[in-house]
């Protein structure tokens, strides 16, 4: 198994630019969430869904979208992005429809917002 | 909404030393609690986690923590480190029924082992 994939790995952006962040897992997990990181932030939990086609918002949603038309993909879509986005952003998948359960991290994109 | 406070914001240490980080929870009901590592440029990995059952948990490497609920803590613990601990690690909490507060990270510990 591949687990939790993300592309791209790297991104640099202009402000007012949008963008797709992918992010995929092979392990059938029914939950998937994407989080950003911060220095001295810890992660941020921005949306979650707990399977397809359901999808909620988490701590920091705003400027971000997302979709959930399979099991597999998670995309978070950037509407127009801003120097605050700014961030590390992981994608995370668990089993069981639940966050409760232990989540698998991707390895993160690293995005810049000029 | 429920939150985590990790003590220490940087720790260097030497190597064979005992590590102890302190992690906080604030959350009146029912948690799942978690340790996470995130090494030098690679994503989060789980070090341990506790559901329910005995407080004492042993996680990969050598690691272990202690759930004590009367002090809402979840202490991260290793009897003797290595240089290839240094990394980052987080404690998380997640709170059953929580919705979408779902699960809250601290703000994590930098540990740096010196050879």
């Amino acid at each position: 198994n591949a687990g939790v994939t993300q592309t791209p790995k790297f991104q640099v952006l202009k402000t007012g630019q949008s963008m797709t962040l992918q992010c995929a897992q092979d392990m059938n997990h029914e939950y998937m969430s994407w989080y950003r990181q911060d220095p001295g932030m810890g992660l941020r939990l921005i949306h979650y869904s707990v399977g397809a086609g359901i999808t909620d918002q988490g701590e920091v949603p705003n400027g971000y979208n997302v979709s959930r038309s399979t099991t597999e993909d998670f995309p978070l879509r950037l509407l127009s992005a801003a120097p605050s986005q700014t961030s590390v952003y992981f994608c995370a998948s668990s089993y069981g429809g639940s966050m409760y359960n232990e989540q698998f991290f991707g390895p993160g994109t690293r995005l810049t917002v000029l | 909404a429920q939150s985590v406070s990790q003590h220490n914001h940087h720790v260097i240490l030497s190597e064979a030393a005992s590590l102890e980080l302190g992690c906080n929870y604030s959350y009146g009901g029912t948690v799942n609690l978690f340790w996470y590592v995130q090494y030098p440029g690679q994503h989060l990995q789980l070090l341990l986690k506790y559901f329910s059952g005995d407080p004492l948990v042993k996680g990969i490497k050598g690691f272990e923590a202690e759930f004590i609920k009367s002090k809402f803590s979840f202490n991260l613990r290793k009897p003797s480190v290595q240089w290839s601990d240094t990394a980052e690690y987080f404690c998380a909490v997640n709170a059953r029924g929580g919705g979408a507060d779902g699960l809250t990270f601290g703000k994590g510990t930098h540990l740096i082992i010196q050879p």
